[in-house]
């Protein structure tokens, strides 16, 4: 089945120690997200990428920073993890050229723990 | 930016009940989507609605786009203890690709 999966699943770092989430998809959609999501909260949009370009959000920490090496990949590098860095992290795509029937289409997501 | 509120923010209803959520827009939306999502896992969709006026059922589930394009609701009829989670509401602008999200309606069913 086509899908999006992200890895790990769950991911334990230290205070400050670089860290990189991974997304990959077999949708071969155009449009790939990062969502951070705390705590029952709503998805919060860190950014994304369409094709090769990059839509980061306006308060979007410059600790967080994406790459997208082709189609199918994303990574979420978070350079200094902090406490409040905690979270669930959602990768989404959605589907090319038809942007106006577009939902997103959520991985499993990675639990990030800061010790 | 755009907000949405979604409402109510949690529900605690006995089996076989009815259920009804909303969300609310100050401004439109070109399409509106609910998602459910379990504890610790990603949020899956459930009904996508592209036109206002538009009502489309999934199973149990029916879903409404408002007439003004600002509002949306989704009902579950007859619950079952496994529709327990959170429900999202999201609106979209067309040629944008980005969702603003509710805040969610933590739903608990009761067996």
């Amino acid at each position: 089945d086509a899908m999006v999966i992200q890895n790990p699943r769950y991911q334990v770092t230290q205070f400050g120690k670089p860290v990189t989430l991974s997304c990959s998809q077999t949708l071969n959609h155009n449009v790939m997200y990062w969502y951070q999501q705390k705590s029952s909260q709503a998805p919060k949009l860190l950014f994304h990428y369409y094709d090769k370009d990059f839509n980061n959000e306006a308060d979007t920490p410059d600790n967080f920073q994406s790459r997208r090496p082709n189609t199918s990949f994303c990574f979420l590098d978070i350079r200094s993890p902090g406490l409040g860095d905690a979270a669930m992290y959602l990768c989404a795509t959605s589907s090319p050229g038809t942007m106006k029937k577009s939902p997103l289409h959520f991985g499993n997501g990675t639990r990030l723990t800061v010790t | 930016g755009q907000q949405l509120n979604q409402s109510p923010q949690s529900m605690f209803i006995q089996e076989g009940e009815d259920v009804s959520m909303n969300c609310t827009s100050s401004s439109i939306f070109n399409t509106w989507l609910w998602y459910k999502q379990d504890p610790g896992e990603g949020p899956v969709l459930l009904i996508a609605l592209y036109k206002a006026g538009e009502l489309t059922s999934n199973g149990r589930l029916t879903a409404q786009f408002g007439i003004t394009r600002k509002d949306s609701f989704l009902n579950i009829s007859a619950s079952i203890p496994s529709d327990v989670g959170i429900y999202f509401c999201a609106g979209q602008l067309a040629g944008t690709g980005k969702s603003t999200f509710g805040d969610g309606t933590t739903l608990t069913v009761k067996p």
